[in-house]
């Protein structure tokens, strides 16, 4: 069992470009999470999906953000239009069907705007 | 507004203490309570779950509290050694909402 899977582990975009944000769950976990993480800042939820659908986007911004996880293939996390306040690290967790259970997370996309 | 605290200051101990880190909640009604680690450069690692009814949870030297009350979970660490050095966060999960709520963490180091 790999685990959660992102890729790019890194990801270095100039202002005004597109970034696309890779992220296989664990085997049998339906449930899908985006968090980002700023320096010195705690986790801040985006998106929770599953599969074909957006259940809570509550936390992603209104512009330039959107998150899918389609039937077949990686949820992807793509944010268009980077501008430098989008550098952070950006973690995918992924949980089994239903509540009370811990995430499992990837070693996350460092994303770097320069 | 909504607020989790954990120590702000990194905490540092002796190998073979007990390490204590706490989480102090505002404004939230939650559901269960987790711990996580997370080393640098790396994604957080699940430890430890607690739900708003019980009061205490143990795993190997880990042991977790939850009071509601006093709306604090504390995090113990028994017989701490160096590989234990790493971030702790607290997450909150509310009783209603898909989201969880993360501290931002107490840096621990234990010095051999």
């Amino acid at each position: 069992n790999a685990g959660v899977m992102q890729n790019p582990r890194h990801l270095v975009r100039r202002r005004g470009q597109e970034a696309r944000l890779r992220c296989s769950p664990m085997k049998g976990h339906s449930h899908v999470y985006w968090y980002r993480q700023l320096p010195e800042e705690g986790l801040k939820f985006m998106v929770y999906l599953q599969k074909e659908n957006i259940i809570d986007e509550s936390g992603m911004p209104k512009e330039r953000f959107s998150a899918e996880f389609p039937k077949e293939g990686p949820s992807i996390l793509r944010i268009q239009q980077v501008v430098r306040g989008d550098s952070a690290a950006y973690f995918c967790a992924s949980s089994p069907e239903g509540q009370g259970a811990g995430y499992t997370f990837g070693s996350g996309t460092r994303l770097t705007v320069v | 507004s909504q607020k989790i605290e954990q120590n702000s200051e990194a905490l540092n101990i002796q190998e073979g203490k007990t390490a204590t880190l706490t989480c102090n909640y505002t404004n939230y009604s939650p559901a269960y309570l987790q711990w996580y680690r997370q080393d640098p450069g790396r994604g957080p690692v699940f430890l430890l779950l607690i739900r708003e009814n019980e009061k205490e949870k143990r795993k190997e030297r880990l042991k977790v509290t939850f009071d509601t009350t006093l709306k604090q979970s504390l995090f113990h660490i028994t017989a701490s050694q160096p590989a234990d050095s790493a971030t702790y966060l607290c997450a909150l999960v509310p009783d209603t909402g898909n989201q969880f709520y993360f501290g931002t963490g107490t840096s621990l180091t234990v010095i051999p």
